[in-house]
């Protein structure tokens, strides 16, 4: 049973950069076909995708978010990365990792942290 | 970008009602469309994929259709454990966009 688990700092201040890992459990994230992505949820609003990292290392990314994000994968301990620059109160939300396949949903999706942005 | 217009933002139903959800895509998408039910506090759960392919282990009550850039998702006998927010989500193309929810509660 695939599971994904996030982990990181749950206050980060502003202009700082949020970091987040994401570790990954009963499969291999280097296992063809998959996206690995980061998916967040501003308290009490929808959900916006941040951007993706495909298996090849291919990474995509929210135009809105892409000045400012970084996603990363180390294969060695199975797990990918979310960097994002310069937050402000705008990026405080529940951050999720999930899993996807290549023309299916994201069918696997960590329980999700929430990041609060103040100082 | 893509955008997609859920429709209705919320909406009140009792157990056992027949409840429609529609989702308007601003371009085509082909049929790369996603359904997702979220609970408080929880992470979503994907229900269906490819607009009407029925995710493993999900109720047999939960059906997806597509015409054009219209979808939508129907749960055909409303149960106490289906009062959530559902979200749709294309991934035709990026950026991969999702709706803005439909909050289905009870009436």
């Amino acid at each position: 049973q695939l599971q994904l688990q996030e982990s990181g700092p749950g206050l980060v201040k502003p202009s700082e950069t949020l970091s987040l890992t994401c570790t990954v459990s009963g499969g291999s994230i280097s296992s063809s076909g998959y996206y690995w992505g980061w998916v967040r949820q501003p308290p009490g609003k929808g959900l916006e995708w941040i951007g993706s990292i495909y298996y090849s290392g291919s990474t995509y990314y929210n135009p809105s978010l892409k000045s400012r994000v970084t996603i990363s994968a180390d294969m060695s301990k199975n797990q990918f990365s979310l960097k994002l620059s310069s937050v402000t109160a705008a990026d405080t939300a529940v951050y999720y990792c999930a899993k996807r396949e290549y023309g299916r949903s994201f069918e696997y999706w960590g329980q999700g942290t929430l990041v609060t942005v103040s100082s | 970008d893509i955008q997609m217009t859920q429709s209705p933002s919320s909406l009140s139903a009792s157990v056992g009602d027949r409840v429609t959800i529609t989702c308007r895509a601003s371009q085509g998408i082909s049929n790369w469309l996603a359904w997702y039910q979220q609970k408080p506090e929880k992470a979503p759960k994907s229900l269906i994929f490819a607009a009407t392919s029925l995710q493993s282990g999900v109720p047999s009550r939960f059906s997806g259709s597509a015409s054009g850039t219209d979808f939508t998702l129907t749960i055909s006998s409303l149960q106490p454990e289906d009062f959530a927010t559902y979200y749709c989500q294309q991934y035709n193309s990026y950026p991969l966009t999702f709706g803005g929810g439909t909050k289905v509660e009870i009436k």
